[in-house]
């Protein structure tokens, strides 16, 4: 079975201020690793996804995220944040099942509060 | 393009009220299909999915069913809602292995 932390429940931080949040999984076989925003009553929209090669994956708003093996951590990273980044986020992992399709296991969210 | 769409957005019901929630899919054809619940402080717990027509598996035992009439829609239902099953109710389908959810709809049982 796989599991997911997000090791920051709430995260605040200045606009143009840069911010990290920190996801770690663990997994006996190989995942491919996503993360999601959801804006207040939203649904959830793909920020960005790492499924092989570089570990450096860059997604929608300027964010970006390093997927690193041995740390088992797929960190998210944005230089510059704006207000309209104020939502919640979730680190996710899903291995592939063929009678299944891919099942994602979910992180517990991190909100991220943008302050002027 | 592909678009996933939810009815209703928002729900009131009392207990012991029936419920019937209906996701479609636009633009693809033969998805595996998912239902999440986000109930607060709770995180996205997987409810059920579908690969085909007619084919269900439940995750967790509970209050709650799903099932897939058509190729493109998915359907969650109860015959009597608890106050446990408020709740934002999100459904995903996938592209290869990538899923992608609609804009839920938010349930309230009072």
């Amino acid at each position: 079975a796989q599991s997911v932390t997000q090791l920051d429940s709430q995260v605040p931080v200045f606009e143009e201020a840069p911010v990290e949040l920190r996801c770690n999984y663990s997994s006996s076989v190989s995942v491919y690793l996503f993360w999601y925003v959801q804006y207040p009553n939203q649904g959830l929209q793909l920020l960005l996804k790492y499924l092989s090669g570089s570990t450096l994956v860059k997604g929608i708003n300027g964010f970006e995220a390093e997927f690193n093996k041995s740390q088992t951590s797929f960190h998210l990273r944005k230089p510059s944040v704006h207000i309209s980044d104020t939502a919640e986020y979730f680190c996710a992992v899903s291995v592939v099942i063929k009678a299944a399709g891919n099942k994602l296991t979910f992180g517990g969210g991190t909100r991220v509060l943008v302050k002027p | 393009s592909q678009t996933i769409h939810q009815w209703p957005a928002t729900l009131v019901q009392p207990v012991g009220s029936p419920l019937s929630l209906e996701c479609t899919v636009e633009g693809t054809s033969n998805p595996n299909l998912y239902w999440y619940r986000q109930a607060a402080g709770r995180g996205l717990q997987l409810l059920f999915y579908s690969v085909g027509i007619g084919q269900i598996s439940s995750e967790v035992p509970q209050n709650l069913s799903a099932s897939r009439p058509q190729d493109r829609q998915f359907i969650l239902s109860s015959k009597k809602l608890l106050l446990s099953d408020s709740g934002f109710y999100l459904c995903a389908w996938t592209r290869i292995e990538t899923q992608y959810f609609g804009p839920g709809t938010r349930l309230l049982v009072l």
